[in-house]
C-alpha cells in the first residue's frame, strides 16, 4: 500500500539543524508532491511548505522562509526536510504528507524533534 | 493568510449521539476544504476532500457540507473509534491553513 516512512527522533541543541527524511513507497514517487506539516506539544497542526517531486519546485511558509530546505532525491523516492538555527519553539512533531489533488492523504508516522539545551 | 475556526474547542458524547462540528473561513474558500481525523500519538488521517467527498475507506457515518465560508462536519451515530480530535483545513490558497482542532471526548 501507499506509504510514508519517516527517520527516527532527533535531539538537538538550539542553534544546530535537524533534517527529517521521508522515504515513499507504493506508488509512482513523482506523480505527486510533499507536504511538511509540524505539531508542536499540545498544539495545532503548522504547514511548513511543499515541494514537487516531478521538479523540485517548492513553497515555503513565510515565517520558515530562509530557515527551511526541502529536498527530493528520485532515485531513492526519498523527501527531505532540514530545518536550520533551532529553537525551543522549533519542538514538535514534523510530519510528511503526500499532496494529491489539494488534500494530504497520506502521512508519514511522524518524527519527534527536540531541541534543548 | 485565511484564517480557520472551529467550534466548539472541545465537546463531549456518548456513543450513538449525532455530533456537528463548525469550521468557519475568514474569506470564501469555494469548496476547498478538507477535514482530518487525528488520534493521540498519530499522524493525521483524510477523512472528507472538498467540503463533502469521503475518502476512500472512511464509514459513511461521516458526512461534510458547507461551501463559501461555512462548513460543517457530522458523525450521524458515534462510535467508540470515533473519539478523536478533528482538524478542517483549507485548500484554496497558499499556505494552506488549519483551524485549532476540535476534541471529541467520550461523555
Amino acid at each position: 500500500q501507499d506509504q510514508l516512512v519517516q527517520s527516527g527522533v532527533e535531539v538537538k541543541k538550539p542553534g544546530a539543524s535537524v533534517k527529517v527524511s521521508c522515504k515513499a513507497s507504493g506508488y509512482t514517487f513523482t506523480k505527486f508532491g510533499i507536504s511538511w506539516v509540524r505539531q508542536a506539544p499540545g498544539q495545532g497542526l503548522e504547514w511548513m511548505g511543499w515541494i514537487s517531486a516531478r521538479n523540485g519546485n517548492t513553497l515555503y511558509a513565510q515565517n520558515l522562509q530562509g530557515r527551511v530546505t526541502l529536498t527530493i532525491d528520485t532515485s531513492t523516492s526519498t523527501a527531505d526536510m532540514e530545518l536550520r538555527s533551532l529553537r525551543s519553539d522549533d519542538t514538535a512533531v514534523y510530519y510528511c504528507a503526500r499532496r494529491r489533488s489539494d488534500t494530504l492523504d497520506v502521512w508519514g508516522q511522524g518524527t519527534t524533534v527536540i531541541v534543548s539545551s | 493568510d485565511i484564517q480557520m475556526t472551529q467550534s466548539p474547542p472541545s465537546l463531549s458524547a456518548s456513543v450513538g449521539d449525532r455530533v456537528s462540528i463548525t469550521c468557519r473561513a475568514s474569506q470564501s474558500i469555494a469548496f476547498y476544504l478538507n477535514w482530518y481525523q487525528q488520534k493521540p500519538g498519530k499522524a493525521p488521517k483524510l477523512l472528507i476532500s472538498t467540503a463533502s467527498s469521503l475518502h476512500t475507506g472512511v464509514p459513511s457515518r461521516f458526512s461534510g457540507s458547507g461551501s463559501g465560508t461555512e462548513f460543517t462536519l457530522t458523525i450521524s451515530s458515534l462510535q467508540p473509534e470515533d473519539f478523536a480530535t478533528y482538524y478542517c483545513q483549507q485548500s484554496y490558497t497558499t499556505p494552506p491553513t488549519f483551524g485549532q482542532g476540535t476534541k471529541v471526548e467520550i461523555k
